[in-house]
């Protein structure tokens, strides 16, 4: 059974930083493509990145560009999300998702870490 | 970046009841490239469909998807009590992918 559990979040003051993880199981995740998708309080789904497989093929949305990096370690089946230069518009729960490649929809989601950002 | 407009905000309707949730895109989108995800409280975003019209694993055929370039349905024949939360809609044609806005479904 496919599993993936975030964790990292809590509480930051504006210009800090913040790592997130999100352990996989139950799939061979050094097959997958993995993004985070973060969602505000009361807000909708917004991508924030995703990692291909390899790690080699990397990609942000333009409000987290720069300062936001994804990477992933395949031998230890998990994805993660450095986070600096916070900004009180990055509070949100976010999720870690699972995809097979590019062009495919998100099949497993984790439940979600909450990251404050709050002076 | 391409635009998801979901309509209705609000739709409130009894359990039996059919459901249609829109989603307009400010371009053409690709149907294969057209999701439809459930998000219940406290939850996290849950597949019902892909490629604007194949259900997912497990997701029962009450729930059914269609539509093409700008203009996208998902539709729930008969409401059961569980069906009730928000739904969005998501394209992955083209960077950066993006969601719409949500449909709330909430009991009459």
């Amino acid at each position: 059974q496919v599993q993936l559990v975030e964790s990292g979040g809590g509480l930051v003051k504006p210009g800090g930083s913040l790592r997130l993880s999100c352990a996989a199981s139950g799939f061979t995740f050094s097959d997958y493509y993995m993004s985070w998708v973060r969602q505000a309080p009361g807000k909708g789904l917004e991508w924030v990145s995703h990692i291909s497989s390899s790690g080699k093929s990397i990609s942000y949305a333009d409000s987290v560009k720069g300062r936001f990096t994804i990477s992933r370690d395949n031998s230890r089946k998990s994805l993660y999300l450095q986070m600096d230069s916070l900004r009180v518009e990055d509070t949100a729960v976010y999720y870690c998702a699972k995809r097979t490649a590019l062009g495919t929809p998100y099949n497993d989601w984790g439940q979600g870490t909450l990251v404050t950002v709050s002076s | 970046e391409i635009v998801l407009t979901q309509s209705p905000g609000t739709l409130s309707l009894s359990a039996g009841e059919r459901a249609t949730l829109s989603c307009r895109a400010s371009q053409s989108v690709s149907s294969t490239y057209l999701a439809w995800y459930q998000q219940k409280p406290g939850q996290a975003p849950k597949l019902l469909i892909y490629g604007a019209s194949s259900r997912a694993t497990g997701i029962p055929d009450r729930f059914s998807g269609s539509g093409s370039g700008t203009d996208f349905t998902l539709t729930i024949s008969r409401l059961e009590p569980e069906d009730f939360a928000v739904y969005y809609c998501q394209q992955y044609d083209s960077s950066p992918q993006t969601f719409g806005q949500g449909t709330k479904l909430e009991i009459k």
